[in-house]
């Protein structure tokens, strides 16, 4: 499975847009680009996932870059429940079905 | 209410014990997994099964044993062989067995369990 890259922490005042990174730079034809979070001692949640077009949902937006090589997570409106790790992953169909789970980005929205 | 449920919320294990960790679920999946997370860390996959009856190994499985007897249940057992059980244990489903087509997970709350 292709290795996915995110900066460790990031800062979002509440109400602005929070723009999670990552680079997927081995990433496969086949392969699709997932989201999830994780609040402190709580299941990780999913919010979006995507293969090459753009995607949202009522969470968030996933915004694939043509070459597939690195995609952004937005967040349009951040609120302080909003505060997690985000991680990104990347899944190859025909896979155990197994997600693959990096460090993540912690995203800190501030008041 | 559909979704995922874990019990119990925190499990303390004394040294040589086996305990088992409950994951149910009522949304009708047919996958579903076990995976452990240590502090700061992503997570790990330790069992998985695709079909009632059925489960394979994951990356971790030494010291771990499940059953699937039922498609809503999937229980985790944290055998005395494994020797650092200290973590939070996430039971997850989804809707079709892998390799098939492209299904998300979804994540119970998860059990943190306590060797004393």
């Amino acid at each position: 499975d292709a290795k996915t890259t995110q900066p460790p922490s990031m800062d979002c005042a509440e109400g602005r847009a929070a723009n999670l990174p990552c680079n997927h730079s081995t990433i496969s034809g086949n392969e699709y680009v997932y989201w999830y979070r994780q609040i402190h001692s709580q299941g990780p949640q999913y919010i979006i996932h995507g293969l090459k077009n753009n995607e949202t949902n009522e969470m968030a937006s996933l915004i694939i870059t043509e070459d597939r090589k690195s995609s952004t997570l937005i967040l349009p409106h951040a609120t302080l429940r909003d505060t997690a790790v985000y991680y990104c992953i990347v899944r190859v169909l025909g896979n155990t079905g197994k997600l693959i789970f990096g460090q993540g980005t912690t995203l800190q929205v501030k008041p | 209410d559909g979704g995922i449920t874990q019990s119990p919320k925190y499990l303390f294990r004394k040294e040589g014990q086996n305990v088992t960790l409950s994951c149910e679920q009522n949304l009708n999946h047919d996958a579903m997994y076990w995976y452990r997370q240590d502090p700061g860390q992503g997570l790990r996959l330790i069992y998985y099964s695709q079909i009632v009856n059925d489960f394979q190994k994951g990356d971790i499985a030494e010291g771990y044993s499940v059953s699937r007897e039922k498609k809503e249940s999937f229980p985790l057992t944290v055998t005395s062989a494994q020797k650092n059980p200290t973590a939070f244990y996430l039971c997850a489903s989804s809707i079709y067995p892998s390799g098939r087509t492209q299904e998300t997970q979804y994540f119970g709350p998860g059990t943190r369990l306590l060797v004393l």
